[in-house]
């Protein structure tokens, strides 16, 4: 059955650093998403992406966040100062049409000092 | 003003002591109800989607149903391996296609 998948499964990065987040969505699907979960919280709505462009996004998607789908199968996320609240998991999602079950990936867990 | 409230927090079954998890959502023209299961580090995992009112879909021990302000998922003599945080997402008319989740039911079943 095809899964998303997401690299890196874990990253450390210090505090102003820039990172990127992939994402490998399932092959059939147009809707893309990205959610965070940060430790003991419920999971978090970031941005959903369509036909190439933001279709929305929450208040915590604010200017420091970017996403871009550079070739027909990566789905990345870019955070461009990190800062410590930023700790969280980070979920890709996929979907075939925006009602369907959403997929997960298995997510990235990402710490800043 | 959360939109989906879960309880109970967490939940301690022997196994085999069926019981129910509870979902209740507060936003208007929905357009689905899912139900995700969370293993610890991991991604959820899609169980169900409901739809529409009076609606039921079962899963091995699991089985779903939806009212016009709530779904229970009910689990019937449930074994260790079903330990997990179940979550419910909710999706609306109001809020297009972002998905609202509930902070979810952490339950443990003890052999």
């Amino acid at each position: 059955e095809p899964e998303v998948t997401q690299t890196p499964s874990h990253q450390v990065t210090q505090m102003g650093q820039e990172v990127i987040l992939r994402c490998v969505p399932i092959s059939n699907h147009l809707y893309f998403y990205w959610y965070r979960q940060i430790l003991g919280q419920k999971v978090e709505f970031l941005v959903s992406f369509y036909n190439n462009e933001i279709s929305e996004k929450s208040e915590i998607f604010d200017d420091q966040f970017s996403v871009e789908r550079p070739d027909g199968s990566n789905f990345t996320l870019k955070i461009r100062s990190t800062k410590l609240e930023d700790s969280a998991m980070y979920f890709c999602a996929s979907s075939e049409d925006g009602s369907n079950p959403v997929g997960f990936g298995p997510g990235t867990r990402l710490l800043v000092l | 003003e959360d939109q989906v409230t879960q309880s109970p927090e967490a939940l301690r079954l022997q196994e085999g002591e069926s019981s129910s998890l509870n979902c209740s959502y507060t936003v208007s023209g929905l357009r689905g109800l899912f139900w995700y299961r969370q293993d610890p580090g991991k991604g959820p995992e899609f169980l169900f989607t409901l739809y529409s009112a009076g609606e039921e879909k079962e899963k091995e021990r699991l089985k779903a149903t939806l009212t016009k302000k709530e779904s229970f998922l009910h689990i019937t003599a449930p074994k260790p391996e079903d330990s997990a945080t179940y979550l419910c997402a909710v999706q609306a008319a109001d809020t297009g296609n972002q998905f609202y989740f509930g902070t979810g039911t952490s339950l443990t079943v003890i052999p």
